[in-house]
């Protein structure tokens, strides 16, 4: 079985400070880890993943996060939030073969205040 | 934009009925993947399709179904409706075979049950 958990429902940051996610997994085996975006009335937009190789991964508009095996976490970073960053973040992981079953966490809004 | 559509954007049904949602993959892909996502939830992995044929199923039961067609374009269909079906489902599709890994998704359709 495999689960993802995103303690935080809500995070408020204020403009240009740095940003972070969290998100903790739980899998029988190596993770593909996942982060993607959803705005209102969207479907959900890619930002990064964890494959293997470097922790620390870069993905869209700025975004990284750091792969913590010993912690089981794979938080989402940013050096300097921006107003359009507030959305709905949501972490996902899935097993390294079989089929692309994604389990997601329960999604982080995010807020950034000018 | 992923390239991923989803029609119809929204639909009403009433508690009982039939209902068909559709999806078309972004050019080349070869995997479609379908996701309930309730409101303030995170997405829920409902089935997957490789080549046609059924790649993985997550706990919902069998009057959820779906098909995937030569040109990759696919179908949810859900008979009996219940008011917990009421959702956001997601399409996303991806190619299998290679090392991308990532799935794009479609916008949505918005399923009302009353």
């Amino acid at each position: 079985a495999q689960s993802v958990a995103q303690p935080e429902d809500q995070v408020n940051v204020a403009e240009g400070n740095p940003l972070t996610v969290k998100c903790t997994y739980s899998v029988s085996g190596n993770p593909y880890l996942f982060w993607y975006v959803q705005y209102p009335n969207r479907g959900l937009q890619f930002l990064l993943k964890y494959i293997t190789g470097d922790n620390l991964v870069k993905g869209s508009y700025g975004f990284e996060a750091e792969f913590n095996k010993s912690q089981t976490s794979f938080h989402l970073k940013k050096p300097s939030a921006l107003v359009s960053d507030s959305a709905l973040y949501f972490c996902a992981v899935r097993l390294n073969f079989g089929n692309e079953k994604l389990t997601f966490g329960t999604g982080t809004r995010l807020t950034i205040i000018p | 934009e992923t390239g991923v559509t989803q029609s119809p954007t929204h639909l009403i049904k009433t508690r009982g009925q039939q209902v068909t949602l559709r999806c078309s993959s972004q050019s080349g892909h070869n995997t479609v993947s379908w996701y309930q996502q309730a409101l303030g939830q995170g997405p829920q992995f409902i089935f997957q399709y490789y080549r046609e044929e059924e790649n993985g199923r997550g706990n919902f039961p069998p009057r959820f179904s779906g098909l995937q067609f030569p040109n990759y374009s696919s179908e949810l269909n859900v008979n009996a409706l219940e008011l917990d079906d009421s959702a956001l489902y997601l399409c996303a599709s991806s190619l299998i075979g290679t090392r991308t890994h990532e799935q794009y998704f479609g916008p949505g359709t918005r399923l009302t049950v009353t």
